[in-house]
């Protein structure tokens, strides 16, 4: 199975600070597509980005930016001057041939104020 | 709907008693995906439903889990003989296609077998 790693599982920051959250692929498929999911303390998983194979820019959202690197099949986020709302478990996720989305294991953000 | 619904959030069964969880997506969306997520991991996905045929249901653990979407709408995901592993949060998502398309997800129904 091409796995999605997220190898920090949990971070612990103080408010304001940033946090980067690492997500690395496997892939056997030139077109695929990755996003990020934020799964708050209520449960329900809130979409946040997608990016395709063949879109390398980086992103940026307001506090949220995104860094895909293909050539190293990583695609990490980051969350500049962060709050006690982005605490929350963050998962990155990749979808190819087959409309199946598979996850990685999740990362789990606290923030402190 | 607004959003994807699913009920019940939560369902308390004993060992060997069948479940079922339903799921209402959203209005319009033909994709509908069936997911599991246990305590501190990633959802793992279970099945797959392009209107009303499933697409992929390569994830089903073993003949005891089925699910359903007859009229391409809402579905229904069964489990027979519930065991105290399946104990976990089901969680639905929808899509308006295939490919690129972003799923949606419903809160989950959260399964505790006794």
């Amino acid at each position: 199975a091409q796995k999605v790693t997220q190898a920090q599982t949990e971070i612990s920051v103080v408010e304001k600070e940033d946090v980067t959250l690492d997500c690395v692929y496997e892939t056997r498929d030139t077109t695929y597509y990755l996003f990020w999911y934020k799964q708050p303390p209520s449960g329900e998983l809130v979409f946040l980005i997608r990016r395709n194979s063949f879109d390398e820019q980086n992103e940026i959202s307001g506090r949220y930016s995104w860094n895909f690197q293909k050539s190293t099949s990583s695609f990490n986020f980051t969350i500049t001057a962060s709050q006690v709302v982005d605490s929350a478990v963050y998962f990155c996720a990749r979808k190819a041939a087959g409309n199946k989305l598979t996850f990685g294991g999740g990362t789990r953000v606290l923030v402190k104020p | 709907g607004a959003g994807v619904s699913q009920t019940p959030s939560n369902k308390v069964t004993e060992k060997g008693k069948y479940v079922e969880l339903r799921c209402d997506p959203i209005s319009g969306h033909t994709a509908l995906y069936w997911y599991r997520q246990s305590l501190g991991q990633g959802p793992e996905f279970l099945i797959y439903f392009q209107g009303t045929g499933a697409a992929d249901d390569s994830g089903l653990p073993n003949d005891r889990f089925f699910a359903v979407r007859p009229e391409g709408s809402v579905s229904t995901l069964k489990i027979q003989r519930t065991e105290r592993g399946d104990s976990a949060v089901y969680l639905c998502a929808s899509s308006s296609g295939s490919g690129a398309n972003v799923l949606t997800f419903g809160a989950g129904s959260r399964l505790t077998v006794l």
